[in-house]
């Protein structure tokens, strides 16, 4: 089966940073994907890793480790408008994506 | 505009009654997906398409039934509605099965309101 887990929600302030964590569990592995999701809207792509290691794009930078079945998010330099859910998704060898609840994000001032 | 459409955006209908979702992927994309999205849910994988064959099932009502066509449009079927039925119906599109570097690319939904 497959299993991901990730805090439901997190708050922080406007222009620092915040790691938002994602454990998995899947049977066959083939990427994470990281999206962002604002309230009645479609999500987004953030990232995606397949392999271990640090994918950095402008404020967003995503993380992998394989063997611990592990990522994270990191945003820096945040913004009012980061304020959103973000989802951590595996897609298994079957091309079947599958989504962790999501981490609400509350930016303050 | 993402690429993917979905027709229509908003549905109200009444119990009992069955409905047709439809998607158009992305140009070149043979990869179609379909999540639901209830209040307060994670987006829950319903099924997956790939150049009009069906791939993936995940947990799909049997009172839901989907297909692709040869012009790889895709409908969603959701008939005996009941009002837990009531939810966000994503569609999402990939060049192939596994999204690779591109992800899969969603369309804005179908809000489908059971009442």
């Amino acid at each position: 089966g497959q299993n991901i887990d990730q805090p439901t929600e997190m708050t922080a302030t406007e222009g620092a940073i915040v790691q938002i964590n994602c454990t998995y569990q899947t049977s066959g592995f083939n990427g994470l994907f990281w999206y962002q999701q604002h309230a009645g809207e479609a999500p987004t792509f953030l990232s995606y890793n397949v392999l271990d290691g640090l994918e950095e794009k402008g404020r967003f930078s995503s993380f992998l480790s394989r063997s611990k079945g592990y990522s994270y998010l990191l945003l820096k330099e945040l913004q009012m408008k980061d304020s959103a859910s973000y989802l951590c998704a595996v897609s298994n060898q079957g091309g079947k994506l599958i989504f962790g609840q999501g981490t609400e994000l509350s930016v303050k001032p | 505009d993402s690429g993917v459409t979905q027709t229509p955006k908003h549905l109200i209908t009444a119990t009992g009654q069955r409905v047709t979702l439809r998607c158009s992927p992305r140009s070149g994309d043979l990869s179609v997906y379909w999540y639901q999205q209830s209040l307060d849910q994670g987006l829950q994988f319903l099924i997956q398409y790939y150049n009009g064959e069906e791939r993936a099932k995940g947990n799909i009502l049997e009172r839901f039934s989907a297909q692709q066509f040869p012009d790889l449009h895709s409908e969603l079927n959701l008939s005996s509605l009941e009002l837990g039925d009531s939810a966000l119906y994503f569609c999402a599109s990939s060049a192939q099965t596994g999204g690779g570097n591109y992800g899969y690319t969603f369309g804005s939904g179908t809000r489908l309101t059971v009442v």
